[in-house]
């Protein structure tokens, strides 16, 4: 069964400090994965793209990591902002006779405070 | 500006009754899709478009219905069939052969 499971369910940290979030799939055949930002009351924005050559990448204070023979990927945020506070989730594509196919997590859900 | 627009951002309905939820893309995509987000859950997909004309159903389809008549809009409407319509619905948009979904900024429907 292709599934995206995330942890934390959620997450608190101080601002300034780091966190990593997981994500674990089963989807198959793999296209790419990608991680979201969803702010509360808003649509999610994607923020990098795995595909399955690529180990890390990253976006300003964001890096993922994709370990495609284990099927794990990893959200790292450093020096995290109260800005940060918000839904993490993790998409993964895969391809399909009618295309490529997205699977959602369920988030991860980060408060950054004071 | 380019970009996918959802209208209201919140709906309140009486039980019985039939709602639409809009959706507008000026982005040139041939592809549109809905999905319903519930508290603890992943998207889930209702309803998808990859062109004028045609949709599909999604995973979760019973009480919804679309249209796909412009490729612009591709608007929602909730039934009085579907048993638990509250909810946060996102409308998202995507190239064909492109991962990356765009979305609106969310309708919250509340059943009262």
């Amino acid at each position: 069964k292709n599934q995206v499971e995330q942890s934390p369910q959620s997450l608190i940290i101080l601002e300034g400090k780091n966190c990593t979030l997981q994500c674990n799939y089963t989807v198959s055949p793999f296209s790419n994965l990608r991680w979201y930002k969803q702010d509360t009351g808003r649509g999610p924005v994607s923020l990098t793209i795995m595909t399955f050559s690529e180990n890390t990448k990253s976006n300003g204070r964001y890096t993922a990591t994709l370990d495609a023979d284990t099927k794990q990927s990893s959200l790292h945020i450093t020096a995290s902002q109260l800005s940060d506070s918000a839904s993490y989730i993790c998409v993964v594509s895969r391809l399909t006779g009618g295309g490529n196919k997205l699977t959602f997590g369920t988030g991860t859900q980060l408060k950054v405070e004071l | 500006d380019g970009g996918i627009t959802q209208s209201p951002k919140y709906l309140f309905r009486k039980e019985g009754q039939n709602v639409t939820l809009s959706c507008e893309q000026n982005l040139n995509h041939d592809a549109m899709y809905w999905y319903r987000q519930d508290p603890g859950q992943g998207l889930r997909l209702i309803y998808y478009s990859q062109i004028v004309n045609d949709f599909q159903k999604g995973d979760i389809a019973e009480g919804y219905s679309v249209s796909r008549e412009k490729k612009e809009s591709f608007p929602l409407t909730v039934t009085s069939a579907q048993k638990n319509p509250t909810a946060f619905y996102l409308c998202a948009s995507r190239e064909q052969g492109n991962t990356e979904a765009f979305f609106g900024q969310g309708t919250r429907l509340t059943v009262v």
